[in-house]
């Protein structure tokens, strides 16, 4: 079954320090991997995305890596502010036939709040 | 552009009582989705649409029909409201399949007593 597991649930970090979220998927044939943000309230907001071939990939503050062969994925945030404070949500793309509602699999994200 | 629209933001039915979610994009989107999101569970799937009238079945259809007459909208109707439907209700567009980014609404939080 397509699985995407998320780790720590949540965290608490201090204002100015980095840290790192997991994600681990069995998603197959895997086609990309991408990163939401969700803030309270609102809807999620794509921060990165990549494919097979890539490893590594920056949005300002976040970073995303890929290992494809171990099926890990990590968003590592540098210098936490406390707008970083929301939900983080990744989602693993299916490659093939399939229809497209059946296509997308969501981890159950991970809470991070960053305190002054 | 607007983007991806929800109303309302929040409702509170009572058991049994029918409403509609209203979903709306400006994006030419052909792809639409509407999921639930409960505490400490991955965004769920219940309806989809790839494109003006065809609609699909998600992973949790039951209780929701959708219908989508237009490119831009694509409302979500409750039959008869279980508190089991208590979640928060978000609406999608993308502009393809696959990988293509989904571009989120606000969310319709809705409590069934």
């Amino acid at each position: 079954k397509n699985q995407v597991e998320q780790s720590p649930q949540s965290l608490i970090i201090l204002e100015g320090k980095n840290c790192t979220l997991q994600c681990n998927y069995t998603v197959s044939p895997f086609s990309n991997l991408r990163w939401y943000k969700q803030d309270t309230g609102r809807g999620p907001v794509s921060l990165t995305i990549m494919t097979f071939s890539e490893n590594t990939k920056s949005n300002g503050r976040y970073t995303a890596t890929l290992d494809a062969d171990t099926k890990q994925s990590s968003l590592h945030i540098t210098a936490s502010q406390l707008s970083d404070s929301a939900s983080y949500i990744c989602v693993v793309s299916a490659r093939g036939n399939m229809e497209y509602g059946n296509k997308l699999v969501f981890g159950a994200g991970t809470i991070l709040r960053v305190k002054s | 552009n607007a983007g991806v629209t929800q109303t309302p933001k929040f409702q509170v039915l009572k058991t049994g009582q029918s409403m509609t979610l209203q979903c709306a994009q400006d994006m030419n989107h052909e792809y639409m989705s509407w999921y639930r999101q409960d505490p400490g569970m991955g965004l769920r799937l219940i309806h989809y649409s790839v494109g003006a009238g065809i609609t699909d079945q998600g992973e949790v259809p039951n209780g929701y029909n959708v219908s989508r007459s237009t490119t831009e909208d694509f409302p979500l109707r409750l039959l008869s409201a279980a508190p089991s439907q208590t979640s928060v209700y978000f609406c999608a567009s993308a502009r393809g399949q696959g990988g293509h980014e989904q571009y989120f609404g606000p969310g319709t939080r809705l409590t069934v007593t």
